[in-house]
Order: C-alpha cells, then sequence, then structure tokens
C-alpha cells in the first residue's frame, strides 16, 4: 500500500527568506502523480503544484519549485522569498490512476508559518 | 464554472441525530471523495465514489456512516446517530476522468459540531 510522509509537523520561516517542506512516499508503481496541497486558515485545500512521474523536470510555479527524487522517493515543495500569505497548512498528495479509478493518498501536513 | 459546492457550511446536531452533507461537484467531474479532518490534523479519506457506484469506502466505518452519489444530484455523507467524536470538517472534492490532469479541486468544507 502506498503511504506518504511529512516529516515536519511545524515550520517556520521569515518573510523573504526560502523554505523546503519535505515529502516521502513509498510505492511500487512507476507511473503516479504527486502535489502540493496548500490549506490556509480560511480553509480551502488549493493546489500548488503538481509533478508528474514519468517527467524528470522538477515542476514549477512562480515562487514554488519541487525537488522530486524519484529513485529516492522524496518530493520536496521549495518555496522561495516566502510571503505572509503563505503562512498555511502544507499537504503533499500521491495520487495513482488504475482502470479507471484514481485514488490520492495524503501526508498528515506541514504546519508553516511566515514571520514578519 | 462553479467549483465543489457543499453544504450547509456550518451543522450542529445533538448526539443521537442525523447529519446530512451535500457535495456538487465541479461541472464534468465524475469523481467525488470525502475527507474529514479533526482539529489540527491532517486529511483522513473516508469514501471515493464516481456516479451511482461506490469504488473506495475503506476509509469510513462500518456503522452509522453511508455515502452516496446518484446519477442525478449531489454526493451525499450520511452520518445517522452521531456522537461527539463526530464533530470535524469533512470535505468533498472531485476530479475528472477523462483527460485526467490529477488535480483535486476542493470544496470549502462542512464543518459538524455534535453537542
Amino acid at each position: 500500500a502506498q503511504t506518504v510522509t511529512q516529516s515536519q509537523p511545524e515550520m517556520s520561516v521569515q518573510e523573504a527568506e526560502t523554505v523546503t517542506l519535505s515529502c516521502t512516499y513509498d510505492t511500487s508503481e512507476n507511473n503516479y502523480y504527486l502535489f502540493w496541497y496548500k490549506q490556509p486558515p480560511s480553509r480551502q485545500m488549493i493546489l500548488v503544484i503538481r509533478q508528474e512521474a514519468y517527467k524528470q523536470q522538477n515542476a514549477t510555479e512562480n515562487r514554488f519549485s519541487v525537488n522530486f527524487q524519484k529513485a529516492a522517493k522524496s518530493f520536496s515543495l521549495k518555496i522561495s522569498d516566502s510571503q505572509l500569505g503563505d503562512t498555511a497548512m502544507y499537504f503533499c498528495a500521491f495520487m495513482k490512476a488504475a482502470s479507471g479509478t484514481y485514488k490520492y493518498i495524503f501526508g498528515t501536513g506541514t504546519r508553516l508559518k511566515v514571520l514578519a | 464554472n462553479a467549483g465543489v459546492m457543499q453544504n450547509p457550511r456550518h451543522l450542529v446536531r445533538r448526539r443521537g441525530q442525523e447529519a446530512r452533507l451535500r457535495c456538487s461537484p465541479m461541472k464534468g467531474h465524475s469523481h467525488v471523495y470525502w475527507y474529514r479532518q479533526l482539529p489540527e490534523e491532517g486529511l483522513k479519506f473516508m469514501v471515493y465514489l464516481q456516479k451511482e457506484n461506490i469504488i473506495d469506502e475503506s476509509g469510513m466505518p462500518k456503522e452509522r456512516f453511508s455515502a452516496e452519489f446518484p446519477k442525478e444530484g449531489p454526493s451525499i455523507l450520511r452520518i445517522q446517530q452521531v456522537v461527539r467524536g463526530d464533530s470535524a470538517a469533512y470535505f468533498c472534492a472531485s476530479s475528472r476522468s477523462e483527460g485526467l490532469t490529477g488535480e483535486l479541486f476542493f470544496g470549502e468544507g462542512s464543518r459538524l459540531t455534535v453537542l
């Protein structure tokens, strides 16, 4: 069974600095998707970034980028130039498609606080 | 294109009552997922449905909880005879089947409080 582990329950970073959130996963699959979701205090989950496992190039979205190490089963999120609005819970997620069904597994989350 | 719509946003029930939570997926989405989130905790998978079918209910308690996604209308998560431990935020998410991008779109959640 697939598992997703986020080993950092809480982190903080100074505004404008860079922070990296870690995520590891366990799977025997070769093709899958990985995601980082953000849940701000307003509580609605929104997608931050997505990575297809078959792509070697790391995904980037503006200030957000990932370090995807497939062999190590690692998928860390780097936030550059942190802003106060980045304060949120961040969830790493794994998705595998099989026979028209799609199963998502979420990590337990990392609470990030950006300090002024 | 409206997002995932959940209602009610807040629901208060007394122990022993029933709670019904509704979720309308995004237009064109035929996959619906329900998650539960306890305060200060992560998302716990409950059930995965496609139209008229339960695909995976491995995360849902065997008793008192049920879910459906009928051919017409919203998906419903039903909790019978609620207990205080059912107090949580319940999130619905949906995704497409064709042209899959992999992204789950979440609703704003329904917060259930059991008195």
